[in-house]
């Protein structure tokens, strides 16, 4: 069965520094999002992204983070000058027709972000 | 106001019995409701999809969506210590262009 693929599975980085989370998302999919879910808490939206674009961006999603889908198959998250909230799972997700009925995310294994 | 809503537990059942995890949404305009199961340190895993009123089945599992009441409730027949995870609830958003997920419920189920 087709899946999202997410690396790193686990990055370190200090505090200040840029990092760039890569997924692959399903191939035949056209709509892709990043989430991010702190430890203890709930899946919160990051983004979402069709037809090379950002659709929505949620308020955590500031000048600080970008997208982008540097060619057909990858899609990338960058945080820049991370901060020590920024650590956290973060998960990237695609989906076949948006948030249509029968629609559904499907999501990568995620990368865990600790910020030191 | 939350766009989707749900008891965070935890909830705890014997083995064999029935778990019942309800949520509850705002927009009367949603059309579609999934739900995932999360393992600790997992990504979350699409378990069923609702998109009519009514129940749902797909083996164990039974979904119903009551969109009078704005209610969606997921049943787990014969539940399994593998079944202990936390099971989100989500609906897209007003915007159609994010899902929407709720905090989660809590299961554990006592062997």
């Amino acid at each position: 069965e087709p899946e999202v693929t997410q690396t790193p599975s686990h990055q370190v980085t200090q505090m200040g520094q840029e990092v760039i989370l890569r997924c692959v998302p399903i191939s035949n999919h056209l709509y892709f999002y990043w989430y991010r879910q702190i430890l203890g808490q709930k899946v919160e939206f990051l983004v979402s992204f069709y037809n090379n674009e950002i659709s929505e961006k949620s308020e955590i999603f500031d000048d600080q983070f970008s997208v982008e889908r540097p060619d057909g198959s990858n899609f990338t998250l960058k945080i820049r000058s991370t901060k020590l909230e920024d650590s956290a799972m973060y998960f990237c997700a695609s989906s076949y027709q948006g948030t249509g009925a029968n629609s559904p995310l499907h999501f990568g294994n995620g990368t865990r972000l600790t910020v030191t | 106001q939350k766009e989707v809503e749900q008891n965070s537990g935890p909830l705890s059942v014997p083995e064999g019995a029935i778990a019942s995890l309800n949520c509850t949404y705002s927009d009367r305009g949603s059309q579609s409701f999934f739900w995932y199961r999360q393992y600790s340190g997992k990504s979350p895993e699409l378990i069923m999809s609702i998109y009519s009123n009514g129940d749902k089945e797909d083996g164990r599992f039974t979904a119903q969506l009551n969109k009078a009441s704005q209610y969606v409730s997921l049943l787990i027949r014969d539940s399994q210590p593998s079944d202990s995870a936390t099971y989100l609830c989500a609906a897209p958003t007003n915007t159609g262009n994010q899902f929407y997920f709720g905090t989660g419920t809590s299961l554990t189920v006592i062997p």
